[in-house]
């Protein structure tokens, strides 16, 4: 069965700080790639997403993830984060059905 | 344009009571989808519903049942409430997309504690 890993749970950096999440899947074929956000008090919403092409992808408000095929990667990046992405940002893979897989999401907490 | 809409937002139940989780959409989807959210788990998908007319078990189907009673809406109901099922519940929807993934467009929640 597929399955997506996130790496930190718990993620805590300063404003200014550069922000890496970690997301492994397994799948070995064709898959879409996602990253949804939750702010406090709010739905989930899509930051950013990978279907083919340029395996890095830009989002809103900054966020950018790079699709490795051969690691089974995409990571989520940030160069430079604000107290307003405090928020728990989930990975999802859907390999072209209709279930998608969410790994088990990482909250950022940004000290202003 | 209200997107997602879940109702309750907020639900205490006893064990083996019942209830059911309205959710509707005006983005004129074919799909809909309810999933659980958990701590340390993310979110899990309950049920799904394709397009109007079929239904189809997710991850954790157990203790639930769905119905999509027309292109709008997609009711979710525990028939018996047990105390595993306390948990956030998410209703969401997609259109099909082109390259045949699904971009979901989710609801507010709804927190389900079951004592």
């Amino acid at each position: 069965a597929q399955s997506v890993s996130q790496h930190n749970h718990h993620v805590i950096l300063s404003e200014a700080a550069s922000l890496e999440l970690g997301c492994n899947y397994s799948y070995g074929g064709t898959v879409n790639l996602f990253w949804y956000v939750q702010y406090p008090g709010q739905h989930l919403q899509l930051l950013l997403k990978y279907f083919s092409g340029d395996p890095l992808v830009k989002g809103i408000k900054g966020f950018e993830a790079e699709f490795i095929k051969s690691k089974f990667s995409f990571n989520l990046r940030k160069p430079s984060v604000q107290w307003s992405d405090t928020a728990e940002y989930f990975c999802a893979v859907n390999t072209g059905g209709f279930k998608t897989i969410f790994g088990a999401g990482t909250r950022l907490f940004v000290k202003a | 344009n209200a997107g997602v809409t879940q109702t309750p937002k907020f639900q205490v139940l006893k064990t083996g009571q019942s209830m059911t989780l309205q959710c509707a959409q005006d983005m004129n989807h074919n799909s809909m989808y309810w999933y659980r959210q958990d701590p340390g788990m993310g979110l899990r998908l309950i049920y799904y519903s394709a397009s109007e007319g079929t239904t189809d078990k997710g991850e954790v189907p157990n203790g639930y049942n769905v119905s999509r009673l027309n292109k709008r809406e997609f009711s979710l109901r525990l028939e018996s409430a047990a105390p595993s099922q306390t948990s956030v519940y998410f209703c969401a929807s997609s259109g099909w997309q082109e390259t045949g993934a699904n971009v979901l467009t989710f609801g507010a929640g709804s927190r389900l504690t079951v004592l």
